[in-house]
């Protein structure tokens, strides 16, 4: 199965609502897990099962879909959320990536 | 807390040999599945294998399928990947991965250890 994500960057203002997408080549129903990862160190989850938010994430990020569209939606940027975020697929075997959508700062 | 660290990496040679390593503590090792995912310099995250926590059953990329094994030793809390016929484009950081216990997602993954694989 493969992820497609959009964009593959994008540059944003502290405060702007951000949205990210993920697009899956078949159905997957709501097995999708969202990280997101900063220079140097290893991925951080964020979301579970499309849009169940891990525990201690802020209440800012969420996330949507099922089936074969998905969206990340950060709702006012903070300086810490510059980082690249990663889609993740766990409906079936390979489990594979989106290829990563870097948020900048604009 | 729960840590998994990882161990073993550094460089090797095209065609040759290295076993990765990965010590868990802090949850119950024997109940969790385990996965390896790696990350070339500049690219982004690359399954490459995993296992079930009786190690039952393991699953591996197509890009390493025949090269690569995982194992684990459940009375040592360590994860194993044995790499062969290294390739320049294993070159990456691997890093050791706990699946939550639904399946949903990963929700611990250790710092990494890299790996260069060059003459």
């Amino acid at each position: 199965i493969q992820l497609t994500q959009s964009p593959s960057s994008l540059s944003a203002s502290v405060g702007d609502r951000v949205t990210i997408t993920c697009r899956a080549s078949q159905g997957i129903s709501s097995y999708l897990a969202w990280y997101q990862q900063k220079p140097g160190k290893a991925p951080k989850p964020l979301i579970y099962a499309a849009s169940t938010l891990q525990s201690g994430v802020p209440s800012r990020f969420s996330g949507s879909g099922s089936g074969t569209d998905f969206t990340l939606t950060i709702s006012s940027l903070q300086p810490e959320d510059f980082a690249t975020y990663y889609c993740q697929q766990l409906n079936s075997y390979p489990l594979t990536f989106g290829g990563g959508t870097k948020v900048e700062i604009k | 807390e729960v840590q998994v660290v990882e161990s073993g990496g550094g460089l090797v040679q095209p065609g040759g040999s290295l076993r990765l390593s990965c010590s868990a503590s802090g949850f119950t090792f024997s109940s969790s599945g385990m996965h390896w995912v790696r990350q070339a310099p500049g690219k982004g995250l690359e399954y490459v294998s995993a296992i079930s926590n009786n190690g039952g059953s393991t699953y591996y990329a197509d890009s390493v399928k025949g090269r690569f094994t995982i194992s684990r030793d459940n009375s040592r809390n360590t994860l194993y990947l044995q790499m062969s016929s290294l390739r320049a484009e294993d070159t990456a950081v691997y890093y050791c991965v706990k699946m939550d216990s639904s399946g949903w997602s990963y929700d611990y993954w250790g710092q990494g250890t890299l790996v260069t694989v060059s003459s």
